[in-house]
């Protein structure tokens, strides 16, 4: 496809469960970002790819949260334990080059996970 | 962290009127982005200016990196131009949101 590709688009789960959220992102974008939007808040960013390394993996909000990119290109955002806190808008975007360079974001639409 | 905060909060204008949002940053950053989410939910990166100023149709930004602060200028403003504006700096590792300026422009 043309654009970045979030999948499940909506998600709807148990408290305690995990679930994994898929970000595809625009072929031959290097950097790959995932942000967090909560009911009602501004955006939170959780972590950066570059290639397949995160050099910063402090926006995590805790250490139920992982991420990980393989190959360069699909990304997969985790969350183990679910707790209803968790329940936002996941957001993935990707661009061509690193946050050193001015090059502009394109974002996915979104996963929206809901936790009962 | 760099703290970054956006003024308005809210906004609310009549078509063709002209605004004003501010981001405000706590630490020299390496670069700042203007970002528009629509009423549906997407996000559109709208500007990459670490400083001076660049302009796209009707909008406008300008960056004084060494007063800390960014303008994004809207004019004729038209009611696709609702939604919430953020406001994002890096300091080549992360990325750091301001909580957004919501505009809505009344028909």
């Amino acid at each position: 496809g043309a654009g970045v590709s979030q999948s499940p688009s909506n998600k709807v789960t148990e408290k305690g469960k995990d679930v994994e959220l898929r970000c595809d992102p625009i072929s031959g974008h290097t950097a790959l970002y995932w942000y967090r939007q909560s009911l009602g808040q501004g955006l939170e960013f959780l972590i950066y790819f570059q290639g397949n390394s995160a050099p910063d993996k402090s926006g995590l909000p805790s250490d139920r949260f992982s991420a990980e990119r393989t190959g360069g290109s699909v990304s997969t955002l985790t969350i183990q334990r679910t707790q209803q806190e968790d329940s936002a808008v996941y957001l993935c975007a990707s661009s061509l080059a690193s946050l050193y360079s001015n090059q502009p974001q394109h974002f996915g639409d979104g996963t929206r996970l809901s936790i009962l | 962290g760099i703290q970054v905060e956006q003024s308005p909060p809210d906004l609310i204008l009549q078509e063709g009127a002209n605004s004003t949002l501010r981001c405000n940053f706590s630490d020299s950053v390496n670069n700042l982005q203007w970002f528009h989410q629509n009423p549906w939910g997407q996000l559109i990166n709208l500007f990459y200016i670490p400083s001076g100023t660049k302009q796209n149709g009707r909008l406008s930004a300008t960056t004084v990196a060494t007063e800390r602060y960014s303008l994004l200028y809207i004019s004729s403003s038209q009611t696709t131009d609702s939604g919430v504006y953020f406001c994002a700096v890096d300091d080549f590792n992360k990325f750091y949101f301001g909580s957004g300026t919501k505009l809505n422009v009344k028909p």
